[in-house]
């Protein structure tokens, strides 16, 4: 089983939709759960960052994260053009200095 | 990226040639990690430190070393370049797994 699962879509939606994320891991060690935004020929920025089980809203972004289930998810409202990019789920807590990355998710808003 | 920097941003070299690429941080954080990216495979580990003169091996260091003889550089050697270490490599800096990563802006080595 691998240790970080995310489909890699692409995923297409319309101006407006609601997009959902998610990704599931393994890793009963993991505290930490962050999101990753990557646009084209950059750098990953990190997006999101919770703690414990439950949500975390910061304006359209709601990361969710059920540690029973062992699975993350980001929702983004009101989807604009500007949120095409690639979504990477990322973990710690297994090793406190290093994070385990899933491979991302291609999200494509279109107008 | 604020804090994070990466040289060159693109370089164009021929297998069997050495490369260094360059990482340098203005946030005195004490990790850094060099990572490839690659489609299909998302985020590799190559090489990580964690002091000065602290380095180990991530999941994909066959071909490389690494070197951190100040808490701001961080260096990536590629002794040898072969084609399959065309890729983009991304520097990260951070003050512990658990406080998230920042990336630097990435560098598109190509080995022809």
């Amino acid at each position: 089983q691998k240790e970080v699962e995310q489909d890699p879509g692409p995923l297409s939606v319309p101006e407006g939709a609601i997009v959902s994320l998610n990704c599931t891991y393994s890793n009963s060690a993991f505290q930490y759960f962050m999101w990753y935004r990557q646009y084209s020929r950059k750098g990953p920025e990190l997006l999101m960052y919770t703690y414990s089980s439950g949500n975390k809203e910061d304006g359209r972004f709601t990361a969710q994260v059920d540690k029973s289930s062992k699975y993350i998810s980001l929702f983004i409202r009101d989807s604009q053009p500007s949120d095409s990019a690639t979504y990477l789920c990322a973990f710690s807590g297994g090793s406190n200095y290093k994070l385990t990355f899933g491979k991302g998710t291609l999200l494509t808003v279109n107008p | 990226d604020a804090g994070i920097t990466q040289s060159p941003r693109h370089k164009v070299t021929e297998t069997g040639t050495p490369v260094t690429l360059r990482c340098h941080q203005t946030e005195n954080h004490r990790y850094m990690y060099w990572y490839r990216q690659d489609p299909g495979h998302g985020l590799r580990l190559i090489h990580y430190s964690y002091g000065v003169k602290d380095t180990d091996k991530g999941e994909v260091s066959d071909g490389y070393s690494v070197s951190r003889s100040k808490t701001e550089d961080f260096l990536l050697t590629l002794e040898s370049a072969t084609s399959s270490q065309t890729s983009v490599y991304f520097c990260a800096i951070s003050e512990g797994g658990e406080y998230g990563y920042t990336f630097g802006s990435g560098t598109r080595l190509t080995v022809v």
